[in-house]
């Protein structure tokens, strides 16, 4: 089964300039997630999705920060502006079934963003 | 709010050296408890879960028991090798959530 796919690896911006990130999940995984994960850091949770609509969006900076998955199915994580600390990498993930089920979660290769 | 602690790192071990990487959680009930590991340039992978009090989970030679009275969920294996170098990260997922929250994640480095 291929696995959770993302675009592009990597992405060196300006400050104040804006990206788009991109995120395939599993086929047939209803639930997506977006992380940032800043350089000695664990993962956070920026945005989670079950099918179309938002689960949780509550530590998503929402005046640079948005997301969208218009079909349930791919998703796009954008910022604007960036600012210098969005440096990170950007993890999506997916898995089985719905918001509170009890499925692991596959991680794609992730995103490294740099701001200059 | 919950939250996960790991052993600061690096950590650096010859090869076939005994390891232990120390979680520890802060939670109200009973959350399940992973152990994730990102090799360089890669993605994070699941490496074992136990979900409830007493639960140990295993695999590729790692081990980890779930440990409610000192909320603990340390990783072990008995012999590294040098593929396992990598950043082990220990998570939590609370009852009735989806999201993980992940500890700082420990660098493990193995010389041959």
């Amino acid at each position: 089964e291929a696995g959770v796919a993302q675009s592009p690896r990597y992405k060196i911006i300006e400050k104040r300039q804006s990206v788009a990130f991109w995120c395939n999940p599993i086929s047939g995984h209803a639930t997506l997630y977006w992380y940032q994960q800043i350089l000695g850091q664990g993962p956070k949770l920026l945005i989670q999705f079950q099918n179309n609509g938002v689960v949780d969006d509550s530590q998503l900076p929402k005046d640079r920060f948005s997301a969208e998955r218009l079909k349930g199915v791919d998703s796009t994580l954008k910022i604007q502006p960036a600012k210098l600390e969005d440096s990170a990498v950007y993890l999506c993930a997916s898995s089985l079934g719905g918001p509170y089920s009890n499925q692991p979660q596959h991680f794609g290769d992730g995103t490294r963003l740099s701001i200059l | 709010g919950d939250s996960v602690t790991q052993m600061e790192g690096p950590v650096t071990l010859s090869e076939e050296a005994f390891l232990t990487i120390n979680c520890t959680y802060t939670a109200t009930g009973y959350p399940s408890l992973f152990w994730y590991v990102q090799y360089p340039g890669e993605g994070l992978q699941l490496l074992l879960k136990a979900t409830k009090a007493d639960d140990k989970g295993s695999n590729k030679g790692f081990e980890a028991t779930y440990r409610k009275e000192t909320t603990s969920f340390h990783l072990e294996k008995g012999s590294v090798q040098v593929s396992d170098s990598a950043v082990y990260f220990c998570a939590l997922r609370s009852p009735g959530a989806q999201k993980l929250v992940f500890g700082q994640g420990t660098r493990l480095t193995i010389n041959p």
